[in-house]
C-alpha cells in the first residue's frame, strides 16, 4: 500500500532550528513535496525534491534520500510565523500526490 | 491574479440535501482536483480532471460527483449529504512552475453536515 509518516506536533524555539522527517512508500516516484499550511489557510509549496541531496531555499531546505524512502524539511532561524502545519507529500506512478497527515509546529518564544 | 478560487467559504447542510461547491482557476491549467482533509488524515483525492469534459475518480469518490465543463471550473456535488461528508474541501489546480509541477490550492470551503 502506500504510505506517507510523519509526526504529529513538534515544538521549537524561535531563532532555532527544527527538522520535520518524512518517511513514504509509494506505488512509484515521480518527487517529494513539502508544503505549509497555517491554520484555517490554503496549502502552499515549499520545496521538492526528485533527486538525493539537499535544495536550500533560503531559511528552508529540504533533503532526500530515494533509496530510504526518506526526507526532511529543515527550517532555521525559526520565526513566529513559521507556526504552521508541513504536509509531505510523495507523487506516485500515475503523477498524483500521496499526503501524509502534516506536522503541526508549534513556535515558541 | 486571483489564482484557485472556491466558493462557497462555509456551509451546513442537513443530512439528505445537495450542494454544489464551485472551483474556479484563471492559470489556464489542466488539471484540476478535488480534496478532502478531516483530522489526522491527509489529504485524500475525490475526483480529478485531466481537462475540459473528463474526470475520473480518486481514492474516495463515494457520495460525489464532478463536472468540468469549462476548463476554468471544476464543480464538485454532493446528491444527498451525510454527516461523514463533514469536512474541508480543498479544490487544486496544477501547473508548471519553472520545471516542477506545482499543485496551487484554493482557501477551501468548510462544510458541516447535521
Amino acid at each position: 500500500g502506500q504510505n506517507i509518516d510523519q509526526p504529529t506536533e513538534m515544538t521549537a524555539t524561535e531563532g532555532a532550528i527544527v527538522q520535520i522527517n518524512c518517511t513514504y512508500q509509494t506505488s512509484g516516484f515521480n518527487g517529494l513535496f513539502w508544503y505549509q499550511q497555517h491554520a484555517g489557510e490554503a496549502p502552499t509549496f515549499l520545496s521538492y525534491n526528485v533527486l538525493d541531496g539537499l535544495e536550500e531555499k533560503g531559511r528552508f531546505s529540504s533533503f532526500l534520500s530515494r533509496s530510504k524512502g526518506y526526507s526532511y524539511l529543515l527550517l532555521k532561524e525559526l520565526q513566529m510565523k513559521d507556526s504552521a502545519s508541513y504536509l509531505c507529500a510523495s507523487m506516485d506512478s500515475n503523477y498524483q500526490l500521496i499526503w501524509g497527515a502534516g506536522t503541526k509546529l508549534i513556535i515558541k518564544p | 491574479n486571483a489564482g484557485v478560487t472556491q466558493t462557497p467559504k462555509f456551509r451546513v447542510l442537513k443530512t439528505g440535501q445537495s450542494m454544489t461547491l464551485l472551483c474556479a482557476q484563471d492559470m489556464n491549467h489542466e488539471y484540476m482536483y478535488w480534496y478532502r482533509q478531516d483530522p489526522g488524515m491527509g489529504l485524500r483525492l475525490i475526483h480529478y480532471s485531466v481537462g475540459e469534459g473528463t474526470t475520473a475518480k480518486g481514492e474516495v469518490p463515494d457520495g460525489y460527483n464532478v463536472s468540468r465543463l469549462k476548463k476554468q471550473n471544476f464543480l464538485l456535488g454532493l446528491e444527498s449529504a451525510a454527516p461523514s461528508q463533514t469536512s474541508v474541501y480543498f479544490c487544486a489546480s496544477r501547473g508548471l512552475a519553472g520545471e516542477v509541477d506545482i499543485q496551487y490550492f484554493g482557501a477551501g470551503t468548510r462544510l458541516s453536515v447535521l
